[in-house]
């Protein structure tokens, strides 16, 4: 079946817009996970959902991020006011389950400029 | 400060060649361990995973090792190929964490040249 999937691929915005990324998670997966991969950095935990339910919101960075998932399918993470620290690849990954011992399957990333 | 560090930070190596790609944390406690390997461009893919009582774990020529007293892991790639290259991600994760708790390194970059 189909992988993760990410939209868009690249985006490229003039600082102080707004941007929407979306993640596809694979089919009947319960739970999502989004990070930021700055350059140069390990992944940095952002947000995870079970179902359409975000518990832990603390590892986004501002509340300028925030992210919403409709139907328990679907997620977009919404950067309002973008600064040109929010460039980075965004990646979406997902699990059958939600716990430390499933594999989280990921996504190919959205590539993010700010200008 | 649960943390984890990978070294060396890039290494090249002819094609053919074995290497290693090392591990350590200091995070706790512990639930298990994981290698990824991210090709430029993709996000990662899960290699292996162990827990606390496995030493060791294979995937094709992929062999890693994990040694929970130390806290350490090594990643062991043998006759490696072009394919190879990539960075190599090492996670570990937080027993009874929440996702948040899932610590990343920041990576081996491997070039593998012909």
């Amino acid at each position: 079946g189909a992988g993760v999937s990410q939209s868009p691929s690249n985006k490229v915005t003039e600082k102080g817009k707004d941007v929407e990324l979306r993640c596809d998670p694979i089919s009947g997966h319960t739970a999502l996970y989004w990070y930021r991969q700055s350059l140069g950095q390990g992944l940095e935990f952002l947000i995870y959902f079970q179902g359409n339910s975000a518990p832990d919101k603390s590892g986004l960075p501002s509340d300028r991020f925030s992210a919403e998932r409709t139907g328990g399918s679907v997620s977009t993470l919404t950067i309002q006011r973008t600064q040109q620290e929010d460039s980075a690849v965004y990646l979406c990954a997902s699990s059958p389950h939600l716990g430390t011992g499933e594999t989280q399957y990921f996504g190919p990333g959205t590539r993010l400029l700010v200008l | 400060k649960n943390q984890v560090e990978q070294s060396p930070q890039s290494l090249i190596i002819l094609e053919g060649k074995n290497c290693t790609l090392q591990c350590n944390y200091t995070v706790s406690p512990f639930s298990n361990l994981r290698w990824y390997k991210q090709d430029t461009g993709r996000g990662p893919v899960s290699l292996t995973i162990m827990t606390f009582s496995e030493n060791t774990k294979s995937n094709g020529r992929y062999t890693a090792t994990l040694d929970a007293d130390t806290k350490q892991s090594s990643l062991h790639i043998t006759a490696s190929q072009l394919s190879d290259s990539a960075s190599y991600i090492c996670v570990v994760s937080n027993y009874g964490g929440s996702q948040g708790n899932l610590i990343f390194g920041k990576g081996t970059k491997l070039s593998v040249k012909p």
